[in-house]
């Protein structure tokens, strides 16, 4: 079965850095954009970033524009988020989710477990 | 502040039939992107419950159902289970802000 599994989170301070990993298995991962979306806790859903199965196409979320950088390894099956200059605001489960897309539009199914970065001094 | 606005709560006893209504604008739900839902149960993560107007991926009841109307979308549950009690967000596109949008959540209280 399609399964989605992050790593990577942790305690780091301000301006710091972290990276994030998510292994892909039970599907053709080269075949699928995918994406990274985080929840502050206690709160909504936030997109992060997008990424398509070649890697040509990138696009992220203005509040991370700049700071962080999506990547993947079809050989390996993973999907990466690289956060440099982290902030307090930055604190939130982080989930990996496969998109899909019709040519106007994007969702996503599944979704991994999450892993949580905090950012705190 | 959410691009999307979604009630923060809605709440309906067993049986009954309860929607969640989401309101963009002419750059997301009111222009050619679709809007999809997602159902998010205490401590998981979220699932896709419907997407592109009124699909729903295998396994999800039929009790659950999408629409779309101007720049507004709403998510119906019908005959309301104890199970049913989540969170629930709906997800479109914005052009003018080039990203994916989701809105602030809706709290689902089975009464």
């Amino acid at each position: 079965q399609v399964q989605l599994v992050e790593s990577g989170g942790g305690l780091v301070k301000p301006g710091g850095s972290l990276r994030l990993s998510c292994a892909a298995s039970g599907f053709t991962f080269s075949d699928y954009y995918m994406s990274w979306i985080r929840q502050a806790p206690g709160k909504g859903l936030e997109w992060v970033s997008y990424i398509s199965g070649s890697g040509s196409t990138i696009n992220y979320a203005d509040s991370v524009k700049g700071r962080f950088t999506i990547s993947r390894d079809n050989a390996k099956h993973s999907l990466y988020l690289q956060m440099n200059s982290l902030r307090a605001e930055d604190t939130a489960i982080y989930y990996c989710a496969r998109a899909l897309y019709s040519g106007y539009d994007y969702w996503f199914d599944p979704w991994g477990q999450g892993t949580l970065v905090t950012v705190s001094s | 502040q959410s691009v999307l606005t979604q009630p923060p709560s809605v709440s309906g006893a067993p049986g009954q039939r309860v929607t969640i209504s989401c309101t963009g604008s002419s750059s997301n739900i009111g222009a050619v992107y679709d809007v999809h839902w997602y159902q998010q149960l205490p401590g998981t993560a979220p699932k896709l419950l419907i997407y592109a107007k009124n699909n729903r991926p295998s396994g999800v009841p039929d009790r659950f159902s999408g629409s779309k109307s101007g720049t507004s979308a709403s998510l119906a549950i019908t005959g309301l289970q104890a199970e049913d009690e989540a969170d629930y967000y709906c997800q479109s596109y914005d052009s003018s802000l080039s990203g994916v949008v989701f809105g602030g959540g809706t709290k689902l209280t089975v009464l």
